[in-house]
């Protein structure tokens, strides 16, 4: 099956600084890749995603990269601020069941952002 | 706004309950899922269902089942609860198809004394 490691496990910036959070794949099928962020206690939300059909894609401070060549996607944050602070969790998809139009997430195991005021 | 409702937010069982974990979604998703959250091991998936009565084994199945009768909820079961199973569990249900994030559950978190 999938797997999908997540680099680093925490992370620290200053306010302003631009983080970058890296995640490798193995299964060369995946081709949806999307990135959550989960702030303390609160629920994953789904702050943005890349199919692997684009290299890169934006979204305000936020943007992401895709490599699949290489196998891995990363998550850029610029102009980091103190509500950025989370877990911020890479996946990608995988389809196990043909026919069943069915996919599963496999997640890495996450980033701690703190942004330092 | 879009729903993922788990029934509990917090709840207490000893050990060898039978112990009942129910997720309601109101979007009319074909997927669900329920994950288990751990510090340092990430979200690892339990089982998920892609329609009413399916129901496929993830990564960590052991000493959980489910149950999906109806397409808005999908049930998780842990037949007789161990320590081992204190942990956050989180439900997600998406669309069919590739490229459907999820949407998650506010998570219950399980304490098995």
């Amino acid at each position: 099956g999938e797997n999908v490691e997540q680099h680093p496990s925490t992370l620290s910036v200053q306010e302003g600084d631009s983080a970058v959070i890296k995640c490798t794949y193995s299964d060369s099928a995946s081709n949806y890749f999307p990135w959550y962020k989960q702030e303390l206690g609160k629920r994953p939300q789904l702050i943005i995603d890349i199919r692997s059909n684009v290299g890169e894609k934006k979204d305000q401070r936020i943007a992401v990269t895709l490599n699949k060549t290489a196998k891995h996607f990363s998550l850029h944050i610029t102009e980091t601020q103190p509500e950025d602070s989370a877990v911020y969790f890479c996946a990608a998809s995988s389809s196990p069941y043909s026919g069943a139009g069915s996919y599963q997430l496999t997640f890495g195991k996450g980033t701690k952002l703190s942004v330092i005021p | 706004d879009v729903k993922v409702t788990q029934s509990s937010r917090y709840l207490v069982k000893r050990t060898g309950e039978k112990v009942f974990l129910e997720c309601v979604q109101d979007m009319d998703h074909e997927n669900m899922f329920w994950y288990r959250q751990d510090p340092g091991l990430g979200l690892r998936l339990i089982y998920f269902s892609y329609d009413v009565k399916m129901k496929e084994k993830g990564d960590i199945p052991e000493g959980y089942s489910v149950s999906r009768e109806k397409k808005e909820r999908f049930s998780l079961i842990l037949e007789s609860a161990s320590t081992n199973q204190t942990s956050m569990y989180l439900c997600a249900s998406s669309l069919r198809g590739i490229g459907y994030g999820y949407t998650f559950g506010s998570g219950t978190r399980l304490t098995v004394v």
